[in-house]
């Protein structure tokens, strides 16, 4: 597997507390994302990076927030959680050449439950 | 953003070729297609990219239609374990951003 780590791997929190899901990599690759996946769905992207300090929307951002403040982290923050970001979380890198074009590699995932 | 149709699911023999379809009919000529796949709720793996020439590596071949509205993806050699959801991708050009579809769930079977 390449070098990606995301924690925790498995979160059970309440309705309106914050949770901070964290991915960490030790390839040094450029480009980071956040996804989900729920059944019936395929991956939808949250956000991504394009560099520290880096970040742009995807698909489905609305309730999540993310920061990037060294190449090998991306933290993505539910402010509030709600029990509709029930899900598995992906975090993914790609740009091993610093470019686009490169393939991706996924971490395991981290399942979030909000009870 | 380009986007993928992919049929929901197929079958294959173990064996046997498995040939998974993608259309991507509002490609801009930018654009690379990828392929990854899903092994039950692992994270996706990365199986093939190209541009616009067929490409093989030791996974499976791409083959781009010369309009490159369409590609197929060919596993030549289809075992139980290539059992997974498949999804075809069009990388957004200059965003870097991989927008999945809902891919192609393989099934192969004895």
């Amino acid at each position: 597997d390449a070098g990606i780590t995301q924690s925790p791997r498995h979160k059970v929190t309440e309705t309106g507390t914050p949770v901070t899901l964290r991915c960490h990599q030790t390839e040094n690759h450029r480009y980071m994302y956040w996804y989900r996946q729920d059944p019936g769905h395929g991956l939808r992207l949250i956000h991504y990076s394009y560099g520290v300090k880096d970040t742009d929307k995807g698909e489905v951002s609305d309730g999540y927030s993310v920061s990037r403040s060294k190449t090998e982290d991306f933290l993505l923050t539910l402010e509030s959680a709600t029990s509709s970001q029930t899900s598995v979380y992906f975090c993914a890198i790609s740009g091993a050449t610093g470019g686009p074009n490169t393939e991706a590699f996924f971490g395991q995932g981290t399942r979030l439950t909000v009870v | 953003d380009a986007k993928t149709t992919q049929p929901p699911s197929m079958d294959c023999a173990e064996g046997r070729a498995a040939n998974l379809p993608c259309n991507h009919s509002t490609i801009s000529g930018n654009e690379y297609v990828y392929w990854y796949r899903q092994i039950h709720s692992q994270g996706p793996q990365y199986i093939i990219h190209g541009l616009k020439n067929n490409e093989t590596n030791e996974m499976a071949s791409l083959i781009i239609t010369e309009d490159r509205k369409s590609s197929t993806l060919i596993l030549p050699h289809a075992t139980l374990r290539d059992t997974a959801v498949y999804y075809c991708i069009v990388r957004v050009a200059n965003t870097d951003k991989l927008i999945f579809g809902t891919g192609t769930r393989l099934q192969v079977f004895p």
